[in-house]
């Protein structure tokens, strides 16, 4: 089966630390989401892209948080400075796009802690 | 952003059907209701979805309301594997954004 990819799976940091999480969807799809859960808070839809353009990104801090797909085959999400409450588990999800006749596919997740 | 409405949670026991209800009584008219499960300690994994007819796949069935303000899941013999949380999400005129609620629990009893 095909599968998204999200490196790394775990990260600890320190407050004030950069943070990049990475995305490879699936071959084909041209839509990518990221998303953040936490247990006060759920799942939070943070910014999505389609063909590489952002959608929408009102769900991301702007201050800190910053999403970029620099090609097809890589998403990226950055926290720049990293605070404490942003420790969550960030997932991201990609779809063919277009007429929803597929779901989309979740990757397993960057759990990241910032100390 | 187009609310649904789900109990917290619910129990089956093994091997018999369990219906999963939802409510989404502001949906519009192109909406597409979808379901995802999310199992423990992995991403949300998609169930199924439909626009106004019923729907069945290998892993479970979507009833549809005859006025869409409502919908069920229905996994017809729940193993312990199906233990997850269900989320019932409405997809708003193809916008392909999907803002997940808080979802039902389910728990399944051997």
């Amino acid at each position: 089966d095909a599968r998204v990819t999200q490196t790394p799976r775990h990260k600890v940091t320190e407050m004030g630390q950069e943070v990049t999480m990475r995305c490879q969807p699936i071959l084909g799809h041209n839509t990518v989401f990221w998303y953040r859960q936490t247990m006060m808070q759920g799942l939070e839809l943070l910014a999505y892209f389609r063909n590489r353009a952002p959608l929408d990104d009102s769900g991301m801090p702007k201050d800190r948080f910053s999403a970029e797909m620099p090609d097809a085959t890589l998403a990226t999400l950055k926290i720049q400075p990293s605070e404490p409450r942003d420790s969550a588990v960030y997932f991201c999800a990609s779809g063919p796009g277009g007429e929803p006749n597929y779901g989309y596919t979740f990757g397993s997740g960057t759990r990241l802690t910032v100390v | 952003d187009a609310k649904t409405t789900q109990p917290n949670s619910m129990e089956s026991n093994e091997e018999e059907p369990v219906h999963l209800p939802c409510n989404h009584s502001t949906i519009s008219g192109t909406d597409y209701i979808h379901w995802y499960r999310q199992l423990p300690s992995q991403g949300p994994e998609y169930v199924i979805h439909g626009l106004t007819s019923n729907v069945n796949n290998r892993m479970a069935s979507l009833a549809i309301a005859e006025d869409r303000k409502s919908s069920t899941l229905i996994l017809h013999r729940a193993t312990l594997r199906d233990a997850a949380v269900y989320y019932c999400i409405l997809d708003q005129t193809g916008a392909n954004n999907l803002f997940f609620g808080t979802g039902t629990r389910l728990t399944v009893i051997p």
